[in-house]
């Protein structure tokens, strides 16, 4: 089945820019999604098919997709956007696949 | 504004049946599949099950099929998921979603489902 490898956690300093990568093998060939969910809250979808933002989401919210590493960038970072943040794609043979989430900590 | 209001979680024993709710509104809910997506308490979100616009194409992740079933009613808005065999295991926030093609736009609050004896 397919995977989808996050790092637990990735610490970003205040106005700073935050990269959280999504690892898979050829990732690349694959549309990758991104949630960011807050304590208690239900996830919100952020940026999906690789670089495209849901309306109401910042510009300061980006993404790239290459290889076998798919990455979420926050430019400007906000003590806001403090979340645990999930990578997704769908797969032919496993459905849909999450990755294991990344907690975003703004100090 | 699109709105998903799950309802029918609660305690049940290893073993026993539950059947979730999904109300949508606010959507042309017969255009988009819908599925369901659990969190178990401290853990990451994971997809469960899925149904086409119709109804007749349904995918299930490995560990809940044979066990859970996905069904839809487009003329009352609402997509169930009838779990079955339940385990603890099973213990989570199941969340109603849309699927836009291969990625959830919106998502319900979810739904406690606590299996234990």
């Amino acid at each position: 089945s397919y995977e989808l490898i996050q790092p637990l956690s990735v610490s970003v300093a205040l106005g700073q820019t935050a990269g959280l990568s999504c690892g898979g093998n050829n990732i690349g060939n694959k549309n990758v999604h991104w949630y960011q969910q807050k304590p208690g809250q239900a996830p919100v979808l952020v940026l999906y098919r690789d670089t495209n933002r849901p309306s109401g989401i910042p510009e300061r919210f980006s993404g790239s997709n290459s290889g076998n590493t798919a990455t979420l960038t926050i430019s400007r970072t906000q003590a806001g956007d403090e979340a645990d943040y999930y990578c997704q794609v769908w797969d032919s043979s496993s459905g849909g696949v999450f990755g294991g989430g990344t907690k975003l900590t703004v100090l | 504004e699109v709105q998903l209001v799950e309802s029918g979680g609660g305690l049940v024993q290893p073993g026993g049946s539950l059947r979730l709710s999904c109300a949508a509104s606010g959507i042309a809910f017969r255009t988009y599949w819908m599925s369901w997506v659990r969190q178990a308490p401290g853990k990451g979100l994971e997809w469960v099950a899925n149904i086409k616009e119709d109804g007749n194409e349904k995918l299930y992740m490995d560990s809940v099929r044979g066990r859970f079933t996905i069904s839809r009613d487009n003329a009352k808005n609402s997509v169930y998921l009838q779990m079955n065999s339940l385990r603890a295991e099973d213990t989570a926030v199941y969340y109603c979603a849309r699927d836009s093609g291969g990625y959830v736009d919106s998502w319900g609050q979810g739904t406690l489902v606590t299996v234990s004896s």
